[in-house]
């Protein structure tokens, strides 16, 4: 596609359930991030794909996160038994990701999650 | 552990104005630094990409400076307008085992204002 697309953009769930984000990288780009913005907080990595290589999951705030890549393109991040703290825009992020090239990232809209 | 600062946290000037938004980074070993706009409520816009090796990029009123030597980048906006109300975050990554650039690592922003 044009740019990063994420969905959905607005999510409303109760403590304890699960919830899916989905993230569509541009087309062609290996490099795919996920990213978290709290409240009036700054922007912290989550995790990271490059093509085929073990993801960098370094970011990832608990066991209750995890995210997957499929075919190396759509990425989808799992939150399990949702808490209140986990309430964020989660930010979605590609990059050409070829060694040399700028590395610039282009960012999604983001996924807006309210944990009641 | 790189660790990334902006000041000032929130600036307010009248329109027409220059202005500099400052970053410092704490590892001079980066692989590029990007500069970001973000509006309330949506994703990241980059603005200008810096790779390690140039000084400086321009694009429109906008000119980013890079010393990595001292860890220091600065966004000059000349002759500021409304519209370019928004927070600015810079971040900095570093080459990964791919010989790409590696994750993000932001500064919190500054929140600029510019008024009529």
């Amino acid at each position: 596609g044009a740019g990063v697309s994420q969905s959905p953009s607005n999510k409303v769930t109760e403590k304890g359930k699960d919830v899916e984000l989905r993230c569509d990288p541009i087309s062609g780009h290996t490099a795919l991030y996920w990213y978290r913005q709290s409240l009036g907080q700054g922007l912290e990595f989550l995790i990271y794909f490059q093509g085929n290589s073990a993801p960098d999951k370094s970011g990832l705030p608990s066991d209750r996160f995890s995210a997957e890549r499929t075919g190396g393109s759509v990425s989808t991040l799992t939150i399990q038994r949702t808490q209140q703290e986990d309430s964020a825009v989660y930010l979605c992020a590609s990059s050409r990701g070829l060694a040399g090239n700028t590395g610039e990232l282009f960012f999604g809209e983001g996924s807006r999650l309210t944990v009641l | 552990k790189q660790e990334v600062t902006q000041i000032p946290a929130a600036l307010s000037v009248p329109e027409g104005e220059n202005l500099v938004l400052n970053c410092s980074f704490t590892d001079s070993a980066i692989y590029n630094l990007q500069w970001f706009r973000q509006d309330p409520g949506k994703g990241l816009t980059s603005l200008l990409l810096i790779q390690s090796s140039q000084r400086e990029q321009t694009s429109g009123r906008l000119n980013a400076s890079l010393d990595k030597s001292s860890g220091r980048s600065t966004l000059y906006i000349a002759a500021s307008q409304p519209g370019d109300s928004a927070t600015y975050l810079c971040a900095v990554s570093h080459f990964d085992h791919t010989g790409t650039a590696s994750k993000l690592t932001f500064g919190t922003g500054t929140r600029l204002q510019v008024t009529l």
